[in-house]
Parts: structure tokens; sequence; C-alpha cells
């Protein structure tokens, strides 16, 4: 089973500020990496796919970039509705997994 | 519009079955692969079955293997989880998928709780 781990676990930034957040997997997943936002009482939502390709609707402030094991997402200026959970996520094989989380809340 | 929804939830006693259902619109239900994924209350995310778009591929999580079933009815628009044998640690809100292997998990259902308590 290939392990994600996030960091940090939580991240405090005001609003207008940049974020980036980190996602490492015990193995290369190529780029076969996701990143999901989840809001409290919601279904996680998804942002990016193919490591660097932002879904539909996104908008242009979340990036990411990484390949085989090292794997960033940036938020440029948080807005309100951007401090939330998020999740990486690899599809390299069937047995998907996610890693625990980074929680970005208001500084 | 586009979506899944989640049904069959409910409280049921250890070592009880449940079926959830996720009936999807808005999109040619048969040419995508799904999947399951759950939440316990306060956790991160767990995947924890896969069915591909002709139904002859199954995949399971340890943690479920031999216990749940995942099936569906393109025919329904309709996918299914047979849970048998369940335990306490199968608490946890679950979600169907739809499950791309270009572009990951892009569209989930909103949920449903599946508790597990005497």
């Amino acid at each position: 089973e290939i392990v994600m781990t996030q960091s940090p676990a939580t991240l405090s930034v005001s609003p207008g500020e940049s974020a980036s957040l980190s996602c490492r997997a015990s193995q290369s997943v190529s780029s076969n990496l996701a990143w999901y936002q989840q809001k409290p009482g919601q279904a996680p939502r998804l942002l990016i796919y193919g490591a660097s390709t932002r879904a539909t609707g996104i908008p242009a402030r979340f990036s990411g970039s990484g390949s085989g094991t090292e794997f960033t997402l940036t938020i440029s200026s948080l807005q309100s509705e951007d401090f939330a959970l998020y999740y990486c996520q690899q599809y390299n094989n069937w047995r998907r997994t996610f890693g625990p989380g980074t929680k970005v809340d208001i500084k | 519009e586009v979506q899944l929804v989640e049904s069959g939830g409910g409280l049921v006693q250890p070592g009880g079955s449940l079926r959830l259902s996720c009936v999807a619109s808005g999109f040619t239900f048969s040419s995508y692969d799904m999947s399951w994924v759950r939440q316990a209350p306060g956790k991160g995310l767990e995947w924890v079955s896969y069915v591909s778009r002709s139904v002859s591929i199954e995949y399971y999580a340890d943690s479920v293997k031999g216990r749940f079933t995942i099936s569906r009815d393109n025919a329904k628009n309709s996918l299914y989880l047979q849970m048998n044998s369940l335990r306490a640690e199968d608490t946890a809100v679950y979600y169907c998928a739809r499950d791309r292997w270009d572009a990951a998990f892009d569209l989930w259902g909103q949920g449903t709780m599946v508790t597990v308590s005497s």
C-alpha cells in the first residue's frame, strides 16, 4: 500500500496571503495525484488531478505541482471560502490512498 | 444536473447488515468506473471499494474484504454496497464517487451515515 503523508497538519493563514501544502508518497505515484477540499458537513470536492490540472470550475488561485513522491498545493491570495480541510490522494494503482489532511484556518 | 445521491444508511447492531445505494443522474453512468469512500466521524477519507464500468473488475480495501460487496446496475444508473458482519469501526459517512483513472474522484455524492452500535 502506498502511504501518503501531508504537512503541516494545520496551517494558519491570513486572508489575502498564500498557502503551500505538502504531500509525500511512500513510493512514486508518477503524476497520479489529486487534491480535494472538504468543508464541515460537505462531501470532498476535487480541486486538482494529474498533480497540476485544475478540475472544472476551480479558480486559478489553486495550483498544483510535483511528480513522483513530492507534491505541493498552492493557494494564492486566500479567500474566506478557502479555509477548509485539504486532502491529497494517489490513484497510481487500484488501492487508492489518501493523506491525513491539512487544515487551513484563519490566522 | 450531474449528481450522485446515496441512501440506505442508518443504525445497525454489530454483526448486522446494510445495503447502500447510489443513484446517478446527468451523465452516462455505464461509461464510468465507480467507488465507495468512507469517513469515520472526525477522521480522514478511506477508499472502500471499486467496480469497473463493465462490472467485470472489483477491488476492496483489506478492512472490508470478505464482508462488503460492491455491485452496480447500469440499466438503473445505480451503484450498491452490501455490507455484512458490520463492526463498530465501520461507523462512517459513506460516499459514492465517480472514479476516473485519469482524473481521480471527480464527482461525489452527499454521503449517507452508517452507525454500528448496540
